[in-house]
């Protein structure tokens, strides 16, 4: 059974850029989860898919959005970064909605500096 | 006030002591994760539950919905043990599919 993959590991990006983040579920897993844990706090969920569709959504602004495909994969796009989008950037996939009770097998993490 | 609430925030222990992390929680929820990360960000899921007690090695951890409370035992502690443990409602109803963090509490143990 695969695991959560995240890409890339370690990311610098100058601020007004735009980057793209991106993660593979575990094999069989409908459900994607992404969440910001900025240094020293807890994460903070940002959107779910489920089954390529958008379900819920934390208090971000729309400059970050995502997609989730048909193989389930998932992106994570924030554009015009600013300097406190640096954080760890966690996706976590399921086997259904979260709010069902599956449990959330997470990734390892993209950490993006913004300078 | 927030939504959860882990105590202590901060836990040192020597090796081989029973530890205790309690979270309480303000929102109706459906199941409660407990997190396990590490230092560089790998999150591991230790426990889901929604109901009782549930045991994995030296792990145990327990819910009590009605008091919307739970706690994570570690009996026999290690220096592996170290982590930051969280604990991670998933809110229901029309909080449907979100997991909310607590602020994690951070453990050490020392051999």
């Amino acid at each position: 059974e695969t695991g959560v993959t995240q890409s890339p590991t370690h990311l610098i990006k100058t601020r007004g850029q735009q980057v793209t983040l991106r993660c593979s579920s575990q094999s069989g897993h409908n459900t994607v989860s992404w969440y910001q844990q900025a240094l020293g706090q807890g994460p903070q969920f940002i959107f779910q898919y489920y089954r390529e569709e958008e379900n819920g959504r934390g208090n971000f602004p729309p400059r970050f959005s995502g997609l989730q495909f048909p193989n389930y994969s998932s992106e994570l796009n924030v554009n015009a970064l600013e300097l406190d989008d640096s954080a760890l950037y966690l996706c976590a996939s399921s086997l259904g909605l979260v709010g069902s009770s599956y449990e959330q097998y997470f990734g390892p993490g993209t950490r993006l500096t913004v300078t | 006030k927030n939504e959860v609430e882990q105590s202590p925030q901060n836990l040192t222990a020597q090796e081989g002591e029973f530890i205790t992390i309690n979270c309480s929680y303000s929102v109706g929820i459906s199941a409660l994760h407990w997190l396990q990360q590490h230092p560089g960000g790998g999150i591991v899921s230790l426990f889901m539950l929604s109901s009782g007690k549930k045991k994995h090695g030296r792990l145990i951890a327990t819910i009590n919905i009605q008091e919307k409370h739970s706690s994570l035992h570690i009996t026999a502690s290690h220096p592996r043990d170290s982590a930051v443990y969280i604990c991670a409602p998933n809110a229901g109803g029309t909080s449907y599919g979100k997991l909310t963090f607590g602020q994690g509490t951070i453990l050490t143990v020392h051999p």
